[in-house]
This record gives structure tokens, sequence and C-alpha cells, in this order.
């Protein structure tokens, strides 16, 4: 069974620009969650997906984040404009159910210069 | 709010025990996961508690005191690729069962 997948491994843009993240959970599973880590800080909270509905999404820094999960499947978070405090390595989870464990991509590094 | 706090860096012998705490504060404790990770991969499961006292799986061992807000990881004969960072996490209820992590402790095992 394939696990949690995310695209790109690695991205480099520039102040400005626009970067959109993708996340395949393990297939069946219902919760999907966007976390951040930035530099010798910990893994945040961005946002909690059931299915395709936000169930919570307190996490997310400004309006310059914007997450989708239509039709309930993959899931993309899209930076625009990206700013240099951006940069970190975003991390999407899944579970089967809210109470369930997480089970993490391998994250997806964003450099912003 | 929430608030996790856990050593930064530990060193053990490989072949010692050695044990990783976590205190923690939040105002809907759902339960307190421990994950694995090694640098540059995604974090993995390892332990939950979400009653008080111990439970044991393997060389790992987790304890949770909710009175307390106090957890630990024992990892017991230690081995080389134990070498990882530890992340400590707490799930809370508000709001719909977030899991919210610490900055994680980074343990080396020496030979």
């Amino acid at each position: 069974e394939a696990g949690v997948t995310q695209f790109p491994s690695h991205s480099v843009i520039e102040k400005g620009q626009t970067v959109t993240l993708r996340c395949d959970p393990i297939s069946g599973h219902d919760n999907l969650y966007w976390y951040r880590r930035v530099m010798g800080k910990e893994i945040k909270f961005l946002l909690h997906f059931v299915k395709e509905s936000k169930q919570d999404e307190s996490g997310m820094p400004n309006n310059r984040f914007l997450a989708e999960r239509t039709g309930g499947t993959y899931s993309t978070l899209k930076v625009q404009p990206a700013e240099l405090e951006d940069s970190g390595v975003y991390f999407c989870a899944s579970s089967q159910t809210a109470s369930g464990e997480l089970f993490f991509g391998e994250g997806s590094r964003l450099t912003v210069l | 709010g929430q608030n996790i706090d856990q050593p930064t860096e530990m060193t053990a012998t490989e072949g010692a025990i050695v044990q990783i705490n976590c205190t923690y504060q939040t105002s809907g404790f759902n339960g307190l996961f421990w994950y694995q990770q090694h640098a540059g991969e995604a974090p993995t499961f390892l332990s939950y508690n979400v009653l008080d006292g111990l439970e044991e799986k393997g060389r790992f061992s987790s304890f949770l005191s909710r009175s307390k807000g106090y957890s630990y990881l024992l990892l017991k004969e230690l081995q080389m690729k134990d070498s990882a960072s530890y992340l400590c996490a707490v799930r809370d209820r508000t709001g719909g069962f977030k899991t919210i992590f610490g900055a994680g402790t980074r343990l080396f095992v020496k030979a």
C-alpha cells in the first residue's frame, strides 16, 4: 500500500512568486493535515481536512496560504506571493480517523530566495 | 493554549538505556504520541498513551501521567540506528483533534 506522497520534494523560488505543493494521502484516509517545520523549530500545525471540508485552519499563518482538497482525495497548498519567512519543510499527514496516529509524507522543502 | 517541552539534545551509548522526558500543557488533552524522525525523512509513529501508565512495545516504552502533564519515552538496548529526533506530540480535541508537536529531542547514540 502506498504511503503519503508529496510533490515536489524540493522547491526553490524567488520572493513574490507562487508555489503549489501537493499531497496524496493514504487511500481511504479521510483526515488530511498540513504541517510546517521552520529550521530549528517545532513542526507547527497548519490545517486539518476531513474529506473535502476544512475542519480546523487555525494554524494557517495568513491569507497568502490557500489549501484545497477538492473531491476529498489529494490536497494542494498554495503560497502566493511567497515571502522569505515561508521557507521551511511542509509536511502532509493523513489518518484513518481523527483520533488515529498520523502517517506523514516525506515533506516538501520550500526555499524562498 | 498549548505548550510542549522536551530536551533539545541527548547523547547515550550503544547498548544503554535512555529516557526522554516531555512535559505539556493543553486545555483539551486527548492523547500523547511519540514519533521518531531520522534526518531528511518523515516522522514515523512510535507510541500512543491516553491513560496513565506505561505502554511497552519491544525496546521502546512510553509513560504518561495526565495529572502531572508528563510523559517519557524509554529506549532500551540502544542501537546506532536509534540516532534520530524524537518528537513528543499531544492531541488536542479543541476545535477538532489536532496534534501539536514539541520541537523534538535529537538523540545521538555513540559506540
